[in-house]
């Protein structure tokens, strides 16, 4: 299994240029997440998708859309990036959303110049 | 929602040394109490949750205990040792958040031979 995979690992965008964040997981969870991780700030949640065909904001969503494609996969793509959007993006699933584990991906960090 | 306090680092010890990190919550009813770890360059996986008072979440050589009555989630280590180097954040999860994780800033410790 490779549990939670995201593409790219790298990215640096210009201010102003779109790109989606791809994530995808083996493990037939039902929940997934975007988390952004910027210094002292530690993680914070954008959207989340608690079953297939459902997303829901989560602290920080205002600049981000998200799209839950089917059971596996839940992507990330901001329109016209800012450099505020510069930061490391953490992709995370689990059984359901309440008290079960979440698993992580690696992250992508995005630089916007 | 739910919120996190936890102890401002860095963290610098030698190998051997016994570690205690704090964290304290605000959260509503009952929350469950996760430990996440994140080693440099990669994304958090759990360390050990507690679900209920008095529980304790152990891990790796790691322990928290869950004190409901002092609202805390102490991290402990008898003997640290230079691969426990990496970011930990503590984290409760209750329905007051609508059952979603709300990490502390996180704490980085440096374990050095």
């Amino acid at each position: 299994n490779a549990g939670v995979t995201q593409t790219p690992k790298f990215q640096v965008l210009k201010t102003g240029q779109s790109m989606t964040l791809q994530c995808a997981q083996d493990m037939n969870h039902n929940s997934m997440y975007w988390y952004r991780q910027d210094p002292g700030m530690g993680l914070r949640l954008i959207y989340y998708s608690a079953s297939e065909g459902t997303t829901d904001k989560g602290e920080v969503p205002n600049g981000y859309n998200v799209s839950r494609l089917n059971k596996r996969e839940f992507s990330l793509r901001l329109e016209s990036a800012a450099p505020s959007q510069t930061s490391v993006y953490f992709c995370a699933s689990s059984l359901r959303t309440g008290g079960n584990e979440q698993f992580f991906g690696p992250g992508t960090r995005l630089t916007v110049l | 929602g739910d919120s996190v306090t936890q102890m401002e680092g860095p963290v610098t010890l030698s190998e051997e040394a016994f570690l205690t990190i704090n964290c304290t919550y605000t959260a509503t009813g009952y929350p469950s109490l996760f430990w996440y770890v994140q080693y440099p360059g990669e994304g958090l996986q759990l360390l050990l949750k507690a679900t209920k008072a008095d529980d304790k979440g152990s891990n790796k050589g790691f322990e928290a205990t869950y004190r409901k009555e002092t609202t805390s989630f102490h991290l402990e280590k008898g003997s640290v040792q230079v691969s426990d180097s990496a970011v930990y954040f503590c984290a409760p999860l209750s329905g007051g958040s609508n059952y979603k994780l709300t990490f502390g800033k996180g704490t980085l410790l440096t374990v050095n031979p």
